[in-house]
C-alpha cells in the first residue's frame, strides 16, 4: 500500500528521445509536485499541481510538460532528452497548497540516465 | 527571497552519541513551516519532523528534536543516541505560507555514524 508511487524506478535512454514518468498517490492529497535532484543531491521544485491545476511552474525548459488527469496522478513527460536531464526525479504530495504546515510525502524517485 | 542554508556538508558521530545538524533560513513571510527529511543511500525521502513558525515549543519526534531559534532564524536538528541506521543525507526545508506549500531545500548534510 505505497503512499506515493512512481514508475519507472530506473530509466536509461538515448539523447533526443521522449520519455514519461508516472506518479500516483493514494493519500487523498490535493497537491502534487515534481522535484529534480541533481548529482550534488540538490533538490529543486519543478512543478506543482493543486486539484489538477498548475500552481507552481519554476524555470524549467518547456521540453518538460506535466499532466494531471486527476488529483491522484501527476505525470511528467520529457521531450528531446539532453545529457543535462540526467538526475533523480521525485514526485511528492501534500494535504493542500494553502497550508505551510503540511509535510510532503515523496515517492522513491526515478533515476533517469541519458546516454 | 527564500533561502535555506546547511553549512555542514559532512558530519561524523560516534554511535550512541548525540549530534546536531545545522540549518538557517531566510524569509520575509511571517508564517512558515520548517521540515527535516532523511535520505538514506537507498534514495527515498523520509519525513522526520516539523516546526511551525508560531509554535512556542520545540518539536520532538522520538530521538529527533528541533532546536528552533526564531530570532536567529535557525532550525537545527538534534539526533540523540545515534544509531548506525542514522547514516544518511539530511535535508532541511522551509515552506513559507504564501508560496503554495512550496518547499525550499537546503543542500543537505551527510551524516556518518561510526560504530
Amino acid at each position: 500500500d505505497t503512499a506515493v508511487s512512481q514508475t519507472p524506478k530506473y530509466l536509461v535512454t538515448q539523447m533526443g528521445n521522449d520519455k514519461s514518468i508516472k506518479c500516483e498517490q493514494n493519500l487523498g492529497h490535493d497537491t502534487m509536485y515534481w522535484y529534480k535532484q541533481d548529482s550534488k543531491k540538490f533538490l529543486k521544485i519543478m512543478f506543482s499541481y493543486n486539484n489538477k491545476e498548475l500552481i507552481i511552474n519554476e524555470t524549467v525548459p518547456n521540453r518538460f510538460s506535466p499532466k494531471s488527469p486527476d488529483k491522484a496522478h501527476l505525470n511528467l513527460h520529457i521531450n528531446s532528452l539532453e545529457l543535462g536531464d540526467s538526475a533523480v526525479y521525485f514526485c511528492a504530495s501534500s494535504q493542500g497548497a494553502r497550508h505551510s504546515n503540511q509535510p510532503q510525502h515523496f515517492g522513491d524517485g526515478t533515476r533517469l540516465s541519458i546516454l | 527571497a527564500q533561502k535555506i542554508t546547511q553549512t555542514q556538508p559532512g558530519m561524523f558521530v560516534q554511535e550512541k552519541e548525540a549530534v546536531t545538524l545545522d540549518c538557517t533560513y531566510d524569509t520575509s513571510d511571517p508564517s512558515y513551516g520548517l521540515f527535516w527529511y532523511k535520505q538514506p543511500s537507498s534514495g527515498e525521502m523520509i519525513f522526520l519532523i516539523y516546526q511551525g513558525s508560531y509554535d512556542q515549543q520545540n518539536a520532538t519526534e522520538g530521538r529527533y528534536s528541533l532546536n528552533f531559534q526564531k530570532a536567529r532564524k535557525s532550525a537545527n536538528l538534534v539526533i540523540s543516541a545515534s544509531q548506525l541506521g542514522d547514516s544518511a543525507m539530511y535535508f532541511c526545508a522551509m515552506s513559507p505560507r504564501g508560496t503554495g506549500n512550496q518547499f525550499y531545500f537546503g543542500t543537505g548534510t551527510s551524516l556518518t555514524v561510526i560504530p
